[in-house]
């Protein structure tokens, strides 16, 4: 069990246009899902953290309102690009926690590379 | 915030040869998390060590959690080729995680 995906696995757009990726927890509830952007041959970082029902807490640096989280139910939160620029492209990575895990329990997605041209 | 420091930051190796991977804190974690991510792909987790002085083995893999609970170290024996990736450590405290940079690692056939 605790198997998340992510949709798209890659995408592609313009300059300006938006992008929402969508994360989703398949067998369990996930009460926790987290946000994370990694650049090529580096570490992950963290970008914000949403619970189910509530608003994402954002990290220090992270623009919320161009990155976009939502976090409606217990198995899906999604992330907006909104007016994506360049700097933008990166291989975005969502994580979830499940109701009935250990808190420390996290298990990622496989990721999605957008590229933002 | 806590900060996790991974050494060394990349390596390469021969298959068959033996490695360490180390992951410091001032820190004190309740729990620490390892995980491989290859291109491409998202993280996947190893292990979970909880108990200062624990060793968990996954066949050729040994993690150790460090007394103090601020440092592990992953050793791996007789590397291959199918454990090039990068290997992350991920402390938890407070529900809440933070990532070490990583360590590369290449095992050349």
């Amino acid at each position: 069990g605790a198997v998340v995906s992510q949709h798209p696995s890659w995408v592609i757009c313009k300059s300006g246009t938006s992008v929402k990726i969508e994360c989703r927890s398949l067998d369990f509830q996930a009460t926790t899902m987290f946000w994370y952007r990694q650049f090529p041959k580096q570490s992950l970082m963290l970008m914000a953290t949403s619970n189910e029902g509530s608003k994402a807490t954002y990290e220090q640096g992270v623009e919320k309102d161009k990155f976009l989280i939502n976090h409606a139910s217990l198995t899906l939160s999604t992330l907006t690009v909104t007016s994506a620029h360049p700097e933008d492209s990166s291989f975005y990575i969502c994580s979830a926690r499940g109701e009935f895990r250990p808190s420390y329990e996290q298990y990622f997605g496989p990721g999605t590379r957008l590229t933002v041209t | 915030t806590q900060l996790l420091e991974q050494s060394p930051q990349f390596l390469s190796i021969q298959e068959g040869e033996n490695l360490t991977v180390y992951c410091n804190s001032s820190s004190v974690f309740s729990s620490l998390q390892w995980y491989r991510q290859e291109p491409g792909e998202g993280p996947v987790l190893l292990v979970t060590v909880v108990t200062g002085g624990e060793v968990k083995k996954l066949k050729r893999l040994t993690f150790q959690f460090g007394d103090a609970r601020k440092d592990s170290s992953l050793h791996i024996t007789a590397a291959q080729p199918g454990d090039t990736g990068l290997y992350l450590c991920a402390g938890a405290e407070n529900n809440d995680m933070r990532f070490g940079a990583g360590t590369r690692l290449t095992v050349k056939p």
